[in-house]
């Protein structure tokens, strides 16, 4: 298993451009979610979804849009990129919702000038 | 929303040297998480311990879910322990909510 891979790993974008951050889990897990972390800080859910077709926002979901079209992906979507955007992106998976270990990929830093 | 305190916010060791790690929260949880965050910036699950004692080699960790708190302890620390170790917490939903994290490091 490859566990839950991300795409890019990098990215560097200029304001008002638009990008999608992939996501892919290959251990059929039917949560999935999306985080931040700023300089220094903790991660902050962006959103997170519970099932192929569901999706809700989380904490911090302003500027951000997500699909859930397979139990397998679930990307993120920057429709008019802003400094404030300048953080690393978690992508995670869970095989259940309540009480249930969550797994992260490897992250996507974007940089936005 | 929970609130999660990690303490101390900073904490420097001698390779060899003991220390323990703590994290504070605010309401019942039904999901506890571990994580150790290593200089390229991954996270690396270490514990999944919402209640209970946990060991794995040199790290152990234990859970008073009735206190709401939670214990990290880094046993006999190597120079590879360094890096950030974040407590993440989740209530009676799925949405974890993540400590400010204690980085640790480790002088040869």
């Amino acid at each position: 298993n490859a566990g839950v891979t991300q795409t890019p790993k990098f990215r560097i974008l200029k304001i008002g451009q638009s990008m999608t951050l992939q996501c892919t889990q290959d251990m059929n897990h039917n949560y999935m979610y999306w985080y931040r972390q700023d300089p220094g800080m903790g991660l902050k859910l962006i959103y997170y979804s519970v099932g192929a077709g569901i999706t809700d926002k989380g904490e911090v979901p302003n500027g951000y849009n997500v699909s859930r079209s397979t139990t397998e992906d679930f990307p993120l979507r920057l429709e008019l990129a802003a400094p404030s955007q300048t953080s690393v992106y978690f992508c995670a998976s869970g095989a259940d919702g309540r009480g249930d270990e969550q797994f992260f990929g490897p992250g996507t830093r974007l940089t936005v000038l | 929303g929970i609130q999660v305190e990690q303490s101390p916010p900073d904490l420097i060791l001698q390779e060899g040297a003991n220390s323990t790690l703590r994290c504070n929260f605010s309401d019942s949880v039904n999901n506890l998480q571990w994580f150790h965050q290593n200089p390229w910036g991954q996270l690396i699950n270490l514990f999944y311990i919402p209640s209970g004692t946990k060991q794995n080699g040199r790290l152990s960790a234990t859970t008073v879910a009735t206190e709401r708190y939670s214990l990290l302890y880094i046993s006999s620390s190597q120079t590879t322990d360094s890096g950030v170790y974040f407590c993440a917490v989740g209530p009676y939903d799925y949405k974890l909510s993540f400590g400010a994290g204690t980085t640790v490091t480790v002088r040869a």
